[in-house]
């Protein structure tokens, strides 16, 4: 699993609610990373963290929000702003060698 | 603008045959570059890395990959595939950050 949990694999929201999607490591790493995977469409960033308390936004935060309140855990909100939520979420850890390792991903579907 | 691209969205080859995923970046300097696997509904699996040295690197599943300067490339091959490749693989680059190619899709037929 890459040292990567994700929960839960699969998540239904009704619209206008907001929804949290975890995220854990226990790799002790400092660098996380939350993605968004459409079909036939690469990864998009939606937040990121280098350090507890700090995360900056990636190219797609509108409607998200994160925190980092612990080195562990990198929980990714997808709040009732986001006007396309429907997706397949994905979260890494940073290792050594600048590569990234996911985890098996959250999919997301607002009925 | 920094840009990686994977010309073939979909590529179909028969089980043995040969197989090379291309992967082209548009970056100032030499990034990291990987190639990541993804069967459908997981996460991404890394396949192998480059970040200097030799230019042909070995992967885990028996991949490869050729980092060309000239062509600012980075093609994935396998000299026989197996039906279990069968999945969608990203070129990735990262710099200041990692960027994702739009993915391949293999088909493996038997």
């Amino acid at each position: 699993d890459g040292g990567i949990t994700q929960s839960p694999k699969y998540l239904f929201r009704k619209e206008g609610q907001n929804v949290t999607l975890s995220c854990e490591q226990n790799l002790n790493h400092d660098a996380m990373y939350w993605y968004r995977q459409d079909p036939g469409q690469g990864l998009r960033l939606i937040y990121y963290s280098q350090i507890v308390n700090d995360f900056q936004k990636g190219d797609i935060a509108e409607g998200y929000s994160v925190s980092r309140e612990k080195k562990e855990s990198f929980p990714l909100t997808v709040t009732s702003a986001q006007k396309n939520p429907t997706a397949f979420y994905l979260c890494a850890r940073l290792a050594g060698g600048n590569e990234q390792f996911f985890g098996p991903g959250t999919r997301l579907t607002v009925l | 603008a920094q840009s990686v691209t994977q010309p073939d969205i979909h590529i179909t080859v028969s089980e043995g045959a040969s197989l090379e995923l291309r992967c082209n970046y548009s970056y100032g300097a030499t990034p990291y570059l990987f190639w990541y696997v993804q069967s459908p509904g997981q996460g991404l699996q890394l396949l192998l890395k480059y970040f200097s040295g030799d230019t042909l690197v070995q992967g885990i599943k028996g991949f490869e990959a050729e980092f060309k300067r000239s062509q600012s490339s980075f093609n994935l091959r396998k000299p026989s595939v197996h039906w279990s490749d069968a999945a969608e693989y990203f070129c990735a680059v990262a710099q200041n950050d990692m960027r994702f190619g739009a993915g391949t899709r293999l088909t493996v037929k038997p």
